[in-house]
């Protein structure tokens, strides 16, 4: 069965470094997301992408952010410099449709020290 | 008001009990509902996917939904210690973004 992978399962750095996660989303979906879960709280949306653009993005998603889809395949977020409060589970998510089910990796473990 | 409201339990319950799990939406342009379980330190799992109100039910689960009081419901039959998870209520509008609401979330352990 087709699954989003994500890597790495598990990421540490410091404080004002630079980080890419890395996903994989599911081969014949268009729509893609990157959400985050700080431990204990809700799941939050960060951006939605969709031909090659971003289609929506929240206001935690601001200059120190940016997504890529360098290829036909994966789909990155990269966090400029970090910072604590950016420490986080990452999930990728990608659909097939519009109005499709959503469906999302394991996610990375983001510990910023 | 927030938009999505789960109360976060935790909810225990016996191994076989039938388990109901809810959740409120305060927008009616809320079309699409979505019911995930999620283990700890896990990427949530898509469980149930619903449009209109009604109820859908797939094996075990049974989704429901009242658009007229915003109440969305999953009910589990003959629960099972492998159900223990929290469970995800999710919700986007019409937009074509999908951008996904989530509730709280509702952690579920069901006893031996």
């Amino acid at each position: 069965e087709p699954e989003v992978t994500q890597t790495p399962s598990h990421q540490v750095t410091q404080m004002g470094q630079e980080v890419i996660l890395r996903c994989v989303p599911i081969s014949n979906h268009l729509y893609f997301y990157w959400y985050r879960q700080i431990l204990g709280q809700k799941v939050e949306f960060l951006v939605s992408f969709y031909n090659n653009e971003i289609s929506e993005k929240s206001e935690i998603f601001d200059d120190q952010f940016s997504v890529e889809r360098p290829d036909g395949s994966n789909f990155t977020l990269k966090i400029r410099s970090t910072k604590l409060e950016d420490s986080a589970m990452y999930f990728c998510a990608s659909k097939g449709k519009a109005s499709g089910e959503q469906y999302f990796g394991p996610g990375t473990r983001l510990t910023v020290t | 008001q927030k938009e999505v409201e789960q109360d976060p339990g935790p909810l225990s319950v016996p191994e076989g009990a039938i388990v109901s799990l809810n959740c409120t939406y305060s927008n009616s342009a809320f079309q699409y509902f979505m019911w995930y379980r999620q283990y700890s330190r896990k990427g949530p799992e898509l469980l149930m996917y619903t449009y209109s109100s009604g109820n859908k039910e797939d094996g075990r689960f049974t989704a429901q939904v009242d658009k007229s009081s915003k109440y969305i419901s999953l009910f589990i039959r003959d629960s099972q210690p492998s159900d223990s998870a929290t469970y995800l209520c999710a919700t986007h509008g019409s937009g074509n973004t999908g951008k996904l609401i989530f509730g709280q979330g509702t952690t579920l352990q069901v006893k031996p």
